[in-house]
């Protein structure tokens, strides 16, 4: 079982849906969230940051990290087709620097 | 802006013939990384320095080395690189317990 699950996708929707992109782990220690957003041929731009259990808001982009679930989300709003891209999420432990990914959800936003 | 700067953005070398990647920074920042990302998969952690300690994973081939000659670069060398090791080659920078931001990548095709 990989340390963090994310689902491949693709996921497909029509330009104005909300979007929900997911992520499960398994490893308790982990304690610093990201979201980041791959475009074809480009490296990870990151999104979202959070440390805490709860939501973090920025402009269309909500970040939620339930740690008793082990369970975190990214919600889109009002997504347009530049939305369209991989979405990555990563975690990082409180020991040191080292980043692991999920696997990466490619979402295609159709006008 | 501060940013993570690679070059080239494509290389392409031959089977066997020695490649150097190279990438800057800006941020200051005293951790710098190389990934490796293949086509639909998460990055992959190839080394790490934390200032000039060097880290390398374990599952990194020996045909990888890296050299960071001050805070600002740090290259990636390919010995001999083979058609397997045809990628998108990440660079990344952190300070202590902060995201990673990355570079646009170079990406790599051997022939």
């Amino acid at each position: 079982q990989k340390e963090v699950e994310q689902d491949p996708g693709p996921l497909s929707v029509p330009e104005g849906a909300i979007v929900s992109l997911n992520c499960t782990y398994s490893n308790s220690a982990f304690q610093y969230f990201m979201w980041y957003r791959q475009y074809s041929r480009k490296g990870p731009e990151l999104l979202m940051y959070t440390y805490s259990s709860g939501n973090k808001e920025d402009g269309r982009f909500t970040a939620q990290v339930d740690k008793s679930s082990k369970y975190i989300s990214l919600f889109i709003r009002d997504s347009q087709p530049s939305d369209s891209a991989t979405y990555l999420c990563a975690m990082i432990s409180n020991a040191g620097n080292m980043l692991t990914f999920g696997g990466g959800t490619r979402l295609m936003v159709k006008p | 802006d501060a940013m993570v700067i690679q070059n080239p953005r494509y290389q392409v070398t031959q089977f066997g013939k020695p490649v150097t990647l190279s990438c800057s920074q800006t941020l200051n920042h005293n951790v710098m990384y190389w990934y490796q990302q293949k086509s639909s998969q998460a990055p992959k952690l190839l080394f790490h320095y934390y200032d000039k300690d060097f880290n390398n994973e374990a599952d990194t081939p020996d045909n990888f080395q890296s050299r960071r000659p001050n805070t600002s670069f740090c290259f990636l060398d390919i010995r001999s690189p083979g058609l397997g090791d045809a990628a998108m080659y990440l660079c990344a920078t952190s300070g202590v317990n902060s995201p990673l931001h990355f570079g646009n990548g170079t990406r790599l095709t051997v022939t």
